[in-house]
């Protein structure tokens, strides 16, 4: 079973702190993701990544930066963090091909007061 | 750009009664991919079935879905709901990017 881990697990920052999320992954996938789901959005994708150095935004990347160092690591960071950025996280990954399936982690609760 | 539609946002059924949740899709890909993906309470998503493959039925755990390209659609079904079914499911579309419906909330009651 493929497994992607996250941490923390839950967060509760402060507005205009800085705040990072980690991503960890041992399926030897190419291609990993950060969502965030709200209830009545569903899932919206943050910023994704082909691989180790690359990083691509997603369809709503504002207020948020990636980086993936490695091919099983991939953070999302959040340099001035604001109250609209509570949400739950998820983290993806999934190997190339639209075909192949995405494996998620457990999410990170994020709030920011 | 393509898209997703899962119109209801909730559905509410009796345990033992048929499930069938809609999706329909746009694309301008001749062969793309679709998705189901489940959700249940406080836990992540994870795939439920898929297929690209037209007219031909993709089962799994007791749900089945048949992808219609004529109609662009990929509709899910089951034949007798279980309160376990109870759960978040979204319908996705893949080309080069993953493309999510806005998911459909299920709740089976006694």
């Amino acid at each position: 079973e493929a497994a992607v881990t996250q941490s923390p697990r839950n967060k509760v920052a402060v507005t205009g702190g800085k705040v990072t999320l980690s991503c960890n992954q041992t399926n030897n996938h190419n291609n990993m993701y950060w969502y965030r789901q709200d209830t009545g959005h569903g899932l919206r994708l943050i910023h994704y990544s082909y691989g180790a150095g690359s990083t691509e935004k997603g369809d709503i990347p504002d207020g948020y930066k990636a980086s993936r160092p490695s091919q099983e690591n991939f953070s999302l960071i959040l340099e001035l963090a604001t109250p609209s950025q509570t949400s739950v996280y998820f983290c993806a990954s999934g190997a190339t091909g639209g075909q192949n399936t995405l494996y998620f982690g457990a999410g990170t609760r994020l709030s920011v007061l | 750009g393509d898209s997703v539609t899962q119109t209801e946002g909730l559905v509410t059924l009796t345990e033992g009664l048929p499930v069938m949740l809609n999706c329909t899709y746009q694309t301008i890909y001749s062969n793309p991919f679709l998705f189901w993906y489940v959700q249940h309470l406080n836990e992540s998503p994870r795939l439920l079935l898929k297929s690209f493959t037209d007219n031909k039925r993709t089962e799994h755990q007791g749900f089945h879905a048949t992808l219609h390209k004529s109609s662009s659609s990929f509709h899910l079904q089951k034949s007798s709901a279980q309160l376990s079914d109870s759960a978040l499911y979204y319908c996705a579309l893949s080309n080069y990017q993953l493309i999510w419906g806005s998911g459909t909330k299920l709740i089976i009651k006694p």
